[in-house]
């Protein structure tokens, strides 16, 4: 399977903390996007690092990408109550022509 | 902003009912794609298209099918529906492979009973 695999699975921290979320996949990918889906709703798209960059950042999100390691880290700094939210990872196969998810990590920001 | 919605939020249907669930987006986006999204098993790809009357099978087409007569609407069919394909739908779009982000609509939760 190309799917990718988020660890960990839940995170539980406190407001101001930062969280530090990861993902590996197996294959060659051109891409790598996070996503943030809050409860029962779409997802949203934060951050779409390229095969060729090893870091990107985006206000309080810093991505990297490790592609002889086949991972990938998404580091929420400062975190508040409204990061509260699943995250996923989904990469962007060469040979693929589409997104694959993977199963998310649940990101809860405690007060 | 891009715009993707979904024409119902939630919806509950009978087993054996014929069901459409309808897409819309709004930027001129090329691709469009159909999800599903059950607890433990993260996002599947029913069907996707990168063009008007065009259509790809994901991993799981089995009992869907997908209509694209007009770019920016890109619809899911339930040819028969049944109990497990009771889940939330998601639909999103992109402008072009390889790199660009997806926007997605809000959902639908289906229920069918």
């Amino acid at each position: 399977s190309q799917q990718g695999e988020e660890d960990p699975q839940a995170l539980s921290i406190q407001e101001g903390e930062n969280a530090t979320m990861n993902c590996s996949y197996k294959t060659s990918i051109n891409n790598l996007q996070w996503y943030r889906q809050n409860s029962g709703r779409g997802l949203v798209h934060l951050i779409l690092i390229r095969s060729n960059e090893r870091e990107k950042h985006s206000g309080r999100l810093r991505v990297t990408l490790d592609t002889s390691k086949k991972s990938s880290s998404l580091l929420i700094t400062a975190s508040r109550a409204a990061d509260t939210a699943s995250y996923f990872c989904a990469t962007d196969h060469t040979l693929a022509q589409k997104l694959v998810f993977g199963q998310g990590t649940r990101l809860t920001i405690n007060p | 902003d891009v715009k993707v919605t979904q024409s119902s939020r939630y919806l509950v249907k009978r087993t054996g009912e014929k069901v459409f669930l309808e897409c819309v987006q709004d930027m001129d986006h090329e691709n469009m794609f159909w999800y599903r999204q059950d607890p433990g098993l993260g996002l599947r790809l029913i069907y996707f298209s990168y063009d008007v009357k065009m259509k790809e099978k994901g991993d799981i087409p089995e009992g869907y099918s997908v209509s694209r007569e007009k770019k920016e609407r890109f619809s899911l069919i339930l040819e028969s529906a049944s109990t497990n394909q009771t889940s939330m739908y998601l639909c999103a779009s992109s402008l072009g492979t390889g790199i660009y982000g997806y926007t997605f609509g809000s959902g639908t939760r289906l229920t069918v009973v």
